[in-house]
């Protein structure tokens, strides 16, 4: 398997532009997470879904923020209107979600894509 | 509200040497710890877990332990090596949940 595989690697856009993620989880996981690194605050938990279904998006900072996960091979996370503040690395990650097991399945991550707003 | 924290933000060790990495959380609900490595411009990745029935685990030159009254992890690599130079992310979970918290991370330096 390749592994979580997101797009684009590196983005630059200006403040005002719209900014679409993408990940492809890894097959047959059915649970997948967005994740926002800063130095401040280190690795965020924005969204997480579970076979496709939104579970929690508490960790979405704002409006200006929505994913979507139209199946269980695709999600996107868009940035609409993109600012400054928003320039971070962005994680996806997916995991097979076992239930009724007692721990956390273990979550694989991609390799990221690095907004930066100017 | 950083639910867990790594307050050390760099370590430095000499080849050799123990490297021990500390974590701490506020949430009794967590039941569930793993260490995540990240080197530059790749993923976080899996390295070593433990629940909280257990107050240790150890996988080669990786233990974690974990003491649950202090609500304290610590993750030690003995004996370490340049390659383990890397970010070294705690992460917490409660079991009901499929969520999970990461600390800011620990940049870990080992010198030859």
């Amino acid at each position: 398997d390749a592994g979580v595989i997101q797009s684009p690697r590196h983005e630059v856009t200006e403040m005002g532009q719209e900014v679409t993620l993408r990940c492809k989880p890894i097959s047959g996981h059915n649970s997948l997470f967005w994740y926002r690194q800063t130095m401040m605050r280190g690795l965020e938990l924005l969204i997480y879904f579970n076979n496709n279904v939104p579970i929690d998006d508490s960790g979405m900072p704002e409006d200006r923020f929505s994913a979507k996960m139209p199946n269980a091979s695709f999600s996107t996370l868009k940035i609409q209107p993109s600012e400054p503040r928003d320039s971070a690395v962005y994680f996806c990650a997916s995991s097979l979600n076992r239930a009724y097991t007692f721990k956390a399945d273990t979550q694989y991550f991609g390799p990221g894509t690095r907004l930066t707003v100017l | 509200d950083q639910q867990v924290k790594q307050n050390s933000p760099s370590l430095s060790v000499q080849e050799g040497r123990i490297s021990i990495l500390n974590c701490d959380y506020t949430n009794s609900m967590f039941d569930y710890f793993l260490w995540y490595k990240k080197y530059p411009a790749e993923g976080p990745t899996f390295l070593i877990s433990i629940s909280s029935i257990k107050d240790k685990n150890e996988d080669g030159r990786f233990t974690v332990f974990l003491n649950k009254s202090a609500k304290h992890l610590s993750l030690h690599i003995v004996p370490s090596q340049p390659g383990d130079s890397a970010v070294y992310f705690c992460a917490a979970s409660d079991s009901n949940n499929n969520d999970m918290r990461f600390g800011a991370g620990t940049r870990l330096t080992v010198k030859p």
